[in-house]
Parts: structure tokens; C-alpha cells; sequence
């Protein structure tokens, strides 16, 4: 079956610092979505993407789908105290009913 | 809205015992999952449905059931607890169309099992 792996498993930066997580998959995506984690708390939706080669800002994320789609990355720059979390992909099972999450990068950002 | 709820927050079981954790939603949403979060394991998938009446099978389905009686309600069935499903439990509903296909996950019930 697919399989979404991760890496690193951790990353500890001091703030200012850029990040990058990097996901990759067994078998070609329909799309990838990312989520976020903090500590104690639940998954939050970051950002769907769908197309080849796809590229998406939010503020200081930068999120990139492969031309094959079946990797993406997360780019984090000037990283701050409140990236702190576990950041998830995922990637569609059986048609997008739910979903593969790889393991998370856990960021840990100290000031 | 009040999104995805789960109850309870915590819970303590004793080997043997059974439960059911308790999901709802209230945003109309077709899909509705169950995924359980182990240190260092990320989030596993355990039952999906697709609407009331239709469950179908995640990663790790052994020792629970499922049923969706209801569009709104999703609960998971613990027959006989084992330690070895001590975990955070998430449930997560979507909408099941259009991008993004956002995942609303609830605040999680941390179940230990002794």
C-alpha cells in the first residue's frame, strides 16, 4: 500500500533559523495536504496541493509539490517561537475518503 | 459551529474492559474518520466512512468497530481493551468534495489502558 514517509524526524533550530521538511511517497498523489500540530493540541489544516509542480506561499511557509507528485516540502524561513509543532503530510486513501499521514517532523524553535 | 467533537478528553481502562468513544459533528460533513497517534508513529488510520451506513477498513482496524448510523455521529467501539491500544485518539470529518478537502480534526480523547 502507499506509504508517506518523512524527514528528519526532528529539527531543533534557534529563531531566525530556516526550516525544511521534506515528504515523500511509495506511489503517485492526487494531491498532498500539511497540517500542523502543536503540543497537546489536535491536526490543523495548512494547504492542499494538487497540481505538478505546484507552488504555494503562506507568509513565511513555502510549500512545493514535486513534478511527479509523489514528493513535497515544506519550507520554513526566519522560523519563530510559534512554528513550534509537528508538521504532517498526507496523501489521499481510496480516492480521498481519508487520509495517509507520514510520521511529522517535530520542530522544536528556541529563542 | 461547534466543528468536531469527541468525548471524553480522558479516559483510564482496565485490560478487558470495553468503550465506546463518543464523535460528532456539525458541519454537514460527508466523511468521517478515526485515527489513533503513538509516539513517534504519526497519525494511523484505523475506520473511515463515507456517509451514514458505509464504514470501511484504515491501517490499524484490529480490536475496534464502527458503525454511522447518523451523518452526524461516528462513534469507536472498544471490544476488550488491550495496554497495547493506549494512544491519543483523533476524529476527523470532511467535506468529501472540492480542493482543498480540509480535514477538521477534534480534540482528541487520551486513553490509557492498564
Amino acid at each position: 500500500g502507499q506509504q508517506v514517509m518523512q524527514i528528519p524526524q526532528y529539527q531543533h533550530v534557534q529563531e531566525g533559523e530556516d526550516f525544511t521538511t521534506y515528504c515523500n511517497s511509495s506511489t503517485t498523489l492526487s494531491n498532498i495536504q500539511w497540517y500542523k500540530q502543536r503540543p497537546g493540541g489536535h491536526p490543523v489544516f495548512l494547504i492542499q496541493l494538487v497540481k505538478s509542480g505546484e507552488v504555494k506561499k503562506q507568509k513565511r511557509l513555502t510549500f512545493q509539490f514535486g513534478e511527479a507528485k509523489k514528493n513535497s516540502s515544506l519550507h520554513i524561513t526566519a522560523t519563530q517561537t510559534t512554528d513550534v509543532g509537528t508538521y504532517f503530510c498526507a496523501g489521499p486513501v481510496n480516492s480521498g475518503y481519508a487520509l495517509n499521514f507520514g510520521k511529522g517532523t517535530s520542530l522544536l524553535v528556541t529563542p | 459551529n461547534a466543528g468536531v467533537t469527541q468525548t471524553p478528553k480522558f479516559q483510564v481502562l482496565k485490560t478487558g474492559q470495553s468503550m465506546t468513544l463518543q464523535c460528532a459533528q456539525d458541519m454537514n460533513h460527508e466523511y468521517m474518520s478515526w485515527y489513533r497517534q503513538d509516539p513517534g508513529m504519526g497519525l494511523r488510520l484505523i475506520h473511515y466512512s463515507v456517509g451514514a451506513g458505509i464504514t470501511d477498513q484504515g491501517e490499524v482496524p484490529n480490536g475496534y468497530n464502527v458503525s454511522r448510523s447518523t451523518t452526524e455521529d461516528f462513534p469507536l467501539r472498544l471490544l476488550s481493551a488491550a495496554p497495547s491500544q493506549t494512544s491519543v485518539y483523533f476524529c476527523a470529518s470532511s467535506l468529501g468534495q472540492g480542493v482543498p478537502d480540509t480535514q477538521y480534526f477534534g480534540p482528541g480523547t487520551r486513553l490509557t489502558v492498564l
